[in-house]
């Protein structure tokens, strides 16, 4: 089951502006992670947020969690058209070792 | 070079066959994972491995089947039961952070 909805679907800005993209999921979890994927590519992981944080940090990216509202945001700040990409969330469930994912935001960052 | 690697990169399976898709690892991770992801869509887990010679059925299991006789190779099965096996493969192994570190994929299609 996929536990992880992202929104919006598709995302379009201009290089240099921020992007904001959000996940809702639906049970409790241990964790959340934001993964990235290049078409036709694998995922590589972004950052990872324990349930017990707020807010956290890594270069160009920040990722708040809200566990009463059971939400999550990955911000994407100064982007570049190198972060034209998929960008998922995932949700490990307070039980069990699986992560489930989300269906993804599709960001293009134009020139 | 450390990593998941999966071969093929492209399959093609003819009605009434099986194929077996490979993926190993030398990351020394115990856990193993198999994901599907259809066009725009998320991943679905289909199996996954927390240990050798064990492995559970994920959200999307029927049609397939894996083994995992050695620590390093999770190998998976599209069976002839599996009437959709068009999809992008994808197999992933867990750190102990809870991680996940994916193979570049392999692309099905039908004959």
């Amino acid at each position: 089951s996929q536990q992880g909805e992202e929104d919006p679907q598709a995302l379009s800005i201009q290089e240099g502006e921020n992007a904001t993209m959000n996940c809702s999921y639906k049970t409790s979890i241990n964790n959340l992670q934001w993964y990235r994927q290049n078409s036709g590519r694998g995922l590589v992981h972004l950052i990872l947020i324990r349930s017990n944080e707020r807010e956290k940090h890594s270069g160009r990216l920040r990722v708040t969690l809200d566990t009463s509202k059971k939400s999550s945001s990955l911000l994407i700040t100064a982007s570049r058209a190198a972060d034209t990409a998929s960008y998922f969330c995932a949700t490990e469930g307070a039980n069990d070792y699986k992560l489930s994912f989300g269906a993804g935001t599709t960001v293009t960052v134009r020139a | 070079d450390g990593g998941i690697t999966q071969s093929p990169k492209y399959l093609f399976r003819k009605e009434g066959q099986n194929v077996t898709l490979s993926c190993e690892q030398n990351l020394n991770h115990d856990a193993m994972y198999w994901y599907r992801q259809d066009p725009g869509q998320g991943l679905r887990l289909i199996y996954y491995s927390q240990i050798v010679n064990d492995f559970q059925k994920g959200d999307i299991a029927e049609g397939y089947s894996v083994s995992r006789e050695k620590k390093e190779s999770f190998p998976l099965t599209v069976t002839s039961a599996q009437k959709n096996p068009t999809a992008f493969y994808l197999c992933a192994s867990r750190s102990r952070p809870g991680i996940l570190f994916f193979g570049s994929g392999t692309q099905l299609s039908v004959l």
